[in-house]
C-alpha cells in the first residue's frame, strides 16, 4: 500500500527565514508521481508541483524548491526567504502507475510565517 | 481554474438525514473525485468516476454512494449522516499533462451533522 508521511504537524517560522517542509513515502510501484499542494488560510487547495519517480532532478520555483531523492524515498520542499503569504497547510501526495484513482495524501503541515 | 463548482458550500445537518453534494465542471473531463479532508487525516478519497455512469470506491467509501448522469456533475449523496461525516469536502478533476494526470480541487463543502 502507498503512504505518505509529513512528520513536521506545524511549523514557525520569522519572515525571511528558510523553512523546509518535508515529505516522506512509502510505495512498491517502480513508476509513481509525486505531489505538492497549498491550501490557504481561505481553505482551497493549490497545486504546486509535480514529479515523476524517473526524474530526480530539483526543481526551482522562484522562491520554492524541491529535492526528491529515491534513495530516501523523500520529496521535501523548502521555502526561501518566507513570507506571511506563505502560511497555509502544505500537503505532499503520491500515485502510483499511470493514474492518480489511489493518490495518498500525507497529513499536511500547517506553516505559520510571522512577520 | 479549473472550472469546479461545489454546492452547497456549507452546510449543517441532523443526524439521519439524506445529504447530497454536487460538484459541477465544464471542461468535459473524464474523471472526477469526492475527498474528505478531516484533521490528522490530511485528504481521503471517498469515490471516483471514470465517465458517465461509471464510478469505484476510493479508501473510505462506507456510508456513501455516488452517481454520474451527465459528464459535468457528480453526486456525492450521505444516505444517513452520521456525526463521522462531519468534514470538509473537496470534489476534483483529473488533467492530463506531462505522462500523468494531475488533480485539481473544487473549493469545498463544510458539511456539519448534529
Amino acid at each position: 500500500a502507498q503512504k505518505v508521511t509529513q512528520a513536521q504537524t506545524e511549523i514557525s517560522v520569522v519572515e525571511k527565514e528558510d523553512v523546509t517542509l518535508d515529505c516522506v513515502y512509502e510505495t512498491r510501484d517502480t513508476t509513481y508521481y509525486l505531489f505538492w499542494y497549498k491550501q490557504p488560510p481561505s481553505g482551497e487547495l493549490v497545486f504546486l508541483i509535480r514529479r515523476n519517480s524517473f526524474d530526480e532532478q530539483n526543481e526551482i520555483s522562484g522562491r520554492y524548491s524541491w529535492n526528491f531523492q529515491k534513495s530516501t524515498s523523500s520529496f521535501n520542499f523548502t521555502i526561501t526567504a518566507s513570507q506571511v503569504v506563505d502560511s497555509a497547510v502544505y500537503f505532499c501526495a503520491l500515485s502510483g502507475g499511470f493514474n492518480n484513482n489511489d493518490m495518498r495524501f500525507g497529513a499536511g503541515t500547517r506553516l505559520t510565517v510571522k512577520p | 481554474d479549473a472550472g469546479i463548482t461545489q454546492s452547497p458550500r456549507h452546510k449543517v445537518t441532523e443526524t439521519g438525514t439524506p445529504v447530497t453534494l454536487r460538484c459541477h465542471q465544464t471542461e468535459n473531463h473524464r474523471y472526477m473525485y469526492w475527498y474528505r479532508q478531516d484533521p490528522g487525516h490530511g485528504l481521503r478519497l471517498i469515490h471516483y468516476s471514470y465517465g458517465v455512469k461509471d464510478t469505484d470506491k476510493g479508501e473510505v467509501s462506507d456510508g456513501y454512494s455516488v452517481s454520474r448522469s451527465k459528464t459535468e456533475d457528480f453526486l456525492l449523496t450521505l444516505e444517513s449522516a452520521t456525526s463521522s461525516q462531519t468534514s470538509v469536502y473537496f470534489c476534483a478533476i483529473s488533467e492530463w499533462a506531462e505522462g500523468t494526470d494531475t488533480q485539481y480541487f473544487g473549493p469545498g463543502t463544510r458539511l456539519t451533522v448534529l
